[in-house]
Formats: C-alpha cells, structure tokens, sequence
C-alpha cells in the first residue's frame, strides 16, 4: 500500500518561499511509471493542481504558477518537494502531494488520475 | 473560477440515487477523460471514477461515471449517510493543465 506524508513549515511569511517534502513509503518513486504531484486546496474552496515531477527529473507545471514553482525528487531518500516563491497570503491552503498517472486511454483520450494522496498540511502565509 | 462547473449543492434521501453534473468545453471533457473524487470531511480527496466511467478496486458499484460531449456525471444510487461528502470532477485541459470543478457538497437528508 503506497503511502504519502507532507511535511515542512505550517506558517511562512509573505515574499518568503514555501518548502514542502513529501515522502513515500510502500513503494519506490525510482521504479517508474507515475508522476509525482502537487496539489493544493485553499480554505473552504476546490483544488488546485500545481504541477508533477518523473522519477527522471522531467516536471511541468500549472501555467498559472509556474513562474513561482519549482519541484524536485530525491530518488535516494524516496521523496519529492515543493517549493512556491514569493508567497502571498492567496497562497494559504492545505497543500497535497499525490501519486499521479498520466496516460492515453484505450480510445485514445488523455486521461489523468490521483490514486494516493498524502493527508495534506495547512500552510498559512502571514506575516 | 473553475473552467469545469458544478453545481455548488446536492442533496438526497436514504436509498434514493442522486447524479452530480460537471460541464467543460471541447479542450478538456470533450477531448480527454474525467475523473471524480470524493472528500470525506476533514480528508484527503480519493479517486472514485476514472477514465470517465471505471471504478478503482475497493469503490462500490453504486457509484457509475458517464460522459457525453463536454459534460460528465456522477450517480450514486442507493443513498447512503456515509456518501455525505464534497465531489469534485477533473480532468487534463488541452491549455496543458490539470483542472478541477468547483466541487459539490451532498447531503443526505
């Protein structure tokens, strides 16, 4: 059973850069095959997806934030991180990290899905 | 604002069967595949249907996706207190981004 766990700081300033690290267990980021996301829900509001890295180091963004977004893989201590610059207080928001799949479908439809999502953290942007 | 609405409540009865409508356009629903999460209060969101109408293992039968042209919907049939919760569609958006719906809070009653 694949398992996610956010960590990093609940409460970052404004200007400041929020770091998140999402560490997996029950299986191996290295193996392949899935695409390791971020997404992030503001309070009391939908979800917003940030981006995804492979175990490569490929990533991609949210066009919307990816000017600000940078997302990284440590393959040798099974984990992956966020990190978001020049937060606001518009960047509060219980922040997930998932395990995505990314693929075309038998008829040939793209499809993307989140089958394991961390439990979330709360980031707070304040001064 | 969401590119893909839904409407912001639902509700129903023990045992009755609710749908959930989500709408986009031809560059994401009409083009790619939708998928459906459930949030428990307080929980992490979990998939529920993807690919438009399959259900991961472990998800039961009551739940069914369908898609037709850029709309999408979630049945629940034989309502149950515990399907109380927010649902959310999603799907690939040809501008090369990930979007979800506004997400739906059901209520039974």
């Amino acid at each position: 059973q694949v398992q996610l766990q956010e960590s990093g700081p609940g409460l970052v300033k404004p200007s400041q850069t929020l770091s998140l690290t999402c560490t997996v267990s029950g299986g191996s980021i290295s193996s392949g095959g899935y695409y390791w996301s971020w997404i992030r829900q503001h309070p009391g509001k939908g979800l917003e997806w940030i981006g995804y890295i492979y175990y490569s180091g490929s990533t991609y963004y949210n066009p919307s934030l990816k000017s600000r977004v940078t997302i990284s893989v440590d393959t040798s201590k099974n984990q992956f991180s966020l990190k978001l610059s020049s937060v606001t207080a518009a960047d509060t928001a219980v922040y997930y990290c998932a395990r995505g799949s990314y693929y075309y479908d038998s008829s040939g439809y793209y499809t993307v899905l989140f089958d394991y999502w961390g439990q979330g953290t709360l980031v707070t942007v304040s001064s | 604002q969401s590119v893909l609405t839904q409407p912001p409540s639902a509700s129903g009865t023990p045992g009755q069967r609710v749908t959930i409508s989500c709408s986009g356009s031809s560059s994401n629903i009409g083009s790619n595949t939708v998928n459906w999460y459930q949030q428990l209060p307080g929980t992490a969101p979990k998939l529920l249907i993807y690919s438009n109408n399959q259900r991961p293992s472990g998800v039961p039968d009551r739940f069914s996706g369908s898609k037709s042209g850029t709309s999408a919907s979630l049945a629940i049939s034989g309502l149950q207190s515990e399907d109380e919760a927010d649902y959310y569609c999603a799907a690939w958006d040809d501008s090369l981004n990930v979007l979800f719906g506004g997400g739906t809070k059901l209520t039974v009653l």
